[in-house]
């Protein structure tokens, strides 16, 4: 059993590119949802999604984008990238929320 | 809008000692569940316990409890006879019902021999 399965574990970027963060899971969970962990910030929600086929922006939602074709996957797309962006960004998933969400490992990511 | 503040950003303990790290939030709704994560150095995050609101009694988890204040909006955790693997980034985090979980800044807590 993987869990919530994250790629790349790092990445460094160079300002204006875009790349796509992966995350999967394999619990069959509905809940998934996109984190940024920042110094003295705690998590903030990027976007998160209640099932296949819908999408909904958290609190940080610029310079992201997101689409959830399968239950399983729920990839993370940054557009162009920009410094503000350096971050550490997790994945996480929940049969129901209120039940507590499973984390994946996470994604350093910089960007230059 | 729903806010989750944790005032103390580090606590040391000694190890096998008791430590209480506090949790306050702000919210007018009235059902929704709280939750401690914990961070080790490897980053992952994982789930300490979890209370739901409408339950008066404190959850409790091994060595783990919670005092669950409601009236106060108050949610702080008890680590009892701390290990050296204790030794992390606890978060506090609030979710009600629009999926979105806030999370406290963070208390770092070092357990020392």
């Amino acid at each position: 059993n993987a869990g919530v399965t994250q790629t790349p574990k790092f990445q460094v970027l160079k300002t204006g590119q875009s790349m796509t963060l992966q995350c999967a899971q394999d619990m069959n969970h509905e809940y998934m949802s996109w984190y940024r962990q920042d110094p003295g910030m705690g998590l903030r929600l990027i976007h998160y999604s209640v099932g296949a086929g819908i999408t909904d922006q958290g609190e940080v939602p610029n310079g992201y984008n997101v689409s959830r074709s399968t239950t399983e996957d729920f990839p993370l797309r940054l557009l162009s990238a920009a410094p503000s962006q350096t971050s550490v960004y997790f994945c996480a998933s929940s049969y129901f929320g209120q039940t507590g969400y499973t984390f994946g490992s996470g994604t350093r990511l910089t960007v230059v | 809008a729903q806010t989750v503040t944790q005032s103390q950003p580090e606590m040391s303990v000694q190890e096998a000692e008791t430590v209480t790290l506090s949790c306050t939030y702000d919210t007018s709704e009235n059902n929704y569940y709280l939750f401690w994560y914990k961070q080790p150095p490897s980053r992952q995050m994982i789930l300490v316990i979890r209370q739901e609101a409408y339950k008066q009694q404190n959850a409790t988890e091994n060595r783990f409890s919670v005092n669950f204040q409601k009236a106060a909006k108050s949610f702080s955790l008890k680590i009892s006879d701390s290990q050296l693997g204790d030794t992390a980034m606890y978060f506090c985090a609030f979710w009600w019902n629009n999926n979105d979980m806030r999370f406290g800044a963070g208390t770092r807590l070092t357990v020392k021999p």
